[in-house]
């Protein structure tokens, strides 16, 4: 199993970025997908989440901004960030949920950072 | 919205010594809880899942207990390498996670 963010990078306020989680070894589709993000020298945070069933849910933080999505044929996960402000700065990661009923994250991508600034 | 309290937010401590960390949340989140360890620069890493439910290939010295809206972690006999910032997180509703506990070696 292994993820792998891409798409990160300094971004002007008000931009849009779009985030990709490439996953090889399972299916991504088929669990509970999350991302989550890290503000420099600041704890985790919960951005958004997608069920297998295709239902989405987002932080308060960035309900109207981002999107979650997933591309099946190419098994990977996307964040589409939209009017991007300075406390989105973080690096973002992509986690999986165990699966079998267990929402514990049992592997993590590398993370990506996205800097906001102008 | 489910918040986690995490304490204490910072610890030093001697190889050998027990570490406890305590994880409460705002209300019951039955044993949908989860501790991750996270060096500098790197991802998080499972360490408990389910409150006290064990992960292959942590080593034994890290335990959980609680339920409810109580949690702890417990880091029997520190290692060195156990430098690192501990998080709690519940999926007992969407994700949350606690603020951290950071633990270093004198």
């Amino acid at each position: 199993v292994q993820l792998v963010e891409s798409g990160g990078g300094l971004i002007q306020p008000g931009g849009s970025l779009r985030l990709s989680c490439a996953a090889t070894g399972f299916t991504v589709s088929s669990n509970f997908m999350s991302w989550v993000r890290q503000a420099p020298e600041k704890g985790l945070e919960w951005v958004s989440v997608i069920y297998s069933g295709g239902a989405t849910y987002y932080a308060d933080s960035v309900k109207g901004r981002f999107t979650i999505s997933r591309d099946n044929s190419k098994n990977t996960l996307y964040l589409q960030m939209n009017s991007l402000r300075a406390e989105d700065t973080a690096v973002y990661y992509c986690a999986r949920a165990e699966g079998s009923g267990s929402y514990a994250l049992d592997y993590w991508g590398q993370g990506t950072l996205v800097t906001v600034s102008s | 919205e489910i918040v986690l309290t995490q304490s204490p937010d910072f610890q030093s401590v001697t190889p050998k010594e027990k570490v406890t960390i305590t994880c409460r949340a705002s209300q019951s989140i039955g044993s949908s809880l989860h501790w991750y360890q996270q060096k500098p620069y790197q991802s998080p890493k499972l360490l408990i899942k389910y409150a006290s439910q064990s992960i292959s290939g942590v080593p034994s010295r890290f335990s959980g207990s609680g339920s409810g809206t109580d949690f702890t972690l417990t880091i029997n006999s520190l290692e060195a390498e156990d430098a690192a910032v501990y998080y709690c997180h519940q999926s007992s509703s969407l994700l949350a996670f606690g603020g951290g506990t950071k633990v270093e070696i004198k």
